[in-house]
Order: C-alpha cells, then sequence, then structure tokens
C-alpha cells in the first residue's frame, strides 16, 4: 500500500506571496493532519481533518487555511506569507479520527523557504 | 497548555549499550502514547504506540507507560549506529483529537 504523498517536496517563496501545499493520504485513511515543524518550535499542530470537515485546529494565524475533498486528499494554503513561515510542513495520515488511539503515519514533507 | 516534555539531550551511547529515552506529559487525559524516530531532513517514522500501563516490546524496542506518574519511555536495545536520529514522543488525547509532541532527543550511537 502506497504511503502518504506530498507535493511539492520543495517549495522557495517570496515574503507576501501565497502557497497551496497539497497531501494524498494513504488509500482508506479519511483523516488527514497537519503540522509545522521549526528548528525553534519543533512539531506543532496546524489542522485536522476528516470527512471534509475541519475537526480541530491548533494556534495558528488565519493566513493558514487548508481544505479536504471527497476523496480524502487535502490541501493547505498559506497567505502572505513571512520569513518566519520557512519550515518543513507535515501531512500525517490515519485511518479515522474517531478514537484516540488511532495511529498517524507522515507523508515526506513539503520544505518551504521564504525569502 | 498540554504539554510534552522529552529529556533534552543529546544523548550518545556505544553500539550494542542500551539507549534510554524519557517523556513525561501534561493531559490525564491523553490516552494513547507514540515514540517517532526522524532522521535528519526526513520526516517523522513511527516505531512503537503503547496506551496501557506497563511494558511493550517490539524486537529491540520497549515502549514503558505509567500513566500515574504520567511517564513514557522508550528503551533501545543493542543500539546500532544506523539508530541515530532525534526521538520523538507524542500523547493523543481522545477530546482534543491531536497529536501533542516532545521536543525530540537527538540520540547518536557511536560504533
Amino acid at each position: 500500500k502506497a504511503g502518504v504523498t506530498q507535493t511539492p517536496r520543495y517549495l522557495i517563496k517570496t515574503r507576501g506571496q501565497q502557497v497551496t501545499l497539497s497531501c494524498s493520504p494513504i488509500s482508506g485513511h479519511r483523516s488527514v493532519s497537519w503540522y509545522q515543524q521549526t528548528p525553534g518550535q519543533g512539531l506543532q499542530f496546524l489542522f485536522e481533518y476528516f470527512s471534509e470537515t475541519q475537526r480541530n485546529k491548533g494556534n495558528f494565524p488565519g493566513r493558514f487555511s487548508g481544505r479536504q475533498f471527497s476523496n480524502s486528499r487535502s490541501e493547505m494554503n498559506v497567505s502572505t506569507l513571512e520569513l518566519g513561515d520557512s519550515a518543513l510542513y507535515l501531512c500525517a495520515s490515519s485511518l479515522q479520527s474517531s478514537t484516540s488511539t488511532d495511529t498517524q503515519y507522515f507523508g515526506p514533507g513539503t520544505r518551504l523557504t521564504v525569502l | 497548555q498540554k504539554e510534552v516534555e522529552q529529556n533534552s539531550g543529546p544523548l550518545s551511547v556505544p553500539e550494542g549499550a542500551i539507549a534510554s529515552l524519557n517523556c513525561t506529559y501534561s493531559d490525564r487525559g491523553s490516552q494513547s502514547f507514540f515514540w517517532y524516530r526522524q532522521y535528519s531532513g526526513k520526516s517523522p517514522e513511527l516505531i512503537m504506540s503503547i496506551y496501557s500501563n506497563g511494558d511493550k516490546e517490539d524486537g529491540r524496542f520497549t515502549a514503558q507507560l505509567n500513566k500515574a506518574s504520567q511517564y513514557v519511555s522508550l528503551l533501545i536495545r543493542d543500539s546500532q549506529p544506523s539508530d541515530s536520529a532525534t526521538y520523538l514522543c507524542a500523547a493523543h488525547s481522545g477530546s482534543a483529537r491531536q497529536l501533542t509532541f516532545g521536543s525530540g532527543t537527538q540520540l547518536t550511537v557511536l560504533p
């Protein structure tokens, strides 16, 4: 079974631009979570989608948004990019989010650099 | 603020030794716990999950959970240089429906 895929793998943008990142979960997985990883802050939760609905959101500004499609693929968007948005953006999928024992599997990540 | 704390490291052990990684969590509502391994420049890879008090063994890895002490640990027996990586502890709260990660412990296994 194929793992979680993320595109693009690398991205360079300039301040003020916007960016869209894509994530395809493991086949059959319905929950997709997004994380931001930086050397200073570690892995921080952005949001989680299940059946096209955002079920949970982390403490990030409204410039960070996302959505999930009927095939469970998800996109996240960052508008008005800032230098501090440079990070590794990770997507993780899980079978379902109705139980706390649900295991998340990570994709390879998208490395975003904001100049 | 629900937190997961890991011993700061970095941690160095000789090849063949036991590496011990520790983690505490503040949210008593956390019900499941995970250890991920992350190589430099790569994404986190699941090593083990644990849900019940006690030990859980998988090959050279043993996870230990003590909910009363809010403590999780990972033991790596017969450590190999290929085990050199950052180990991330994560706690999942059913009510919050999110994983909270510790800052990670960098492990180096010396040949």
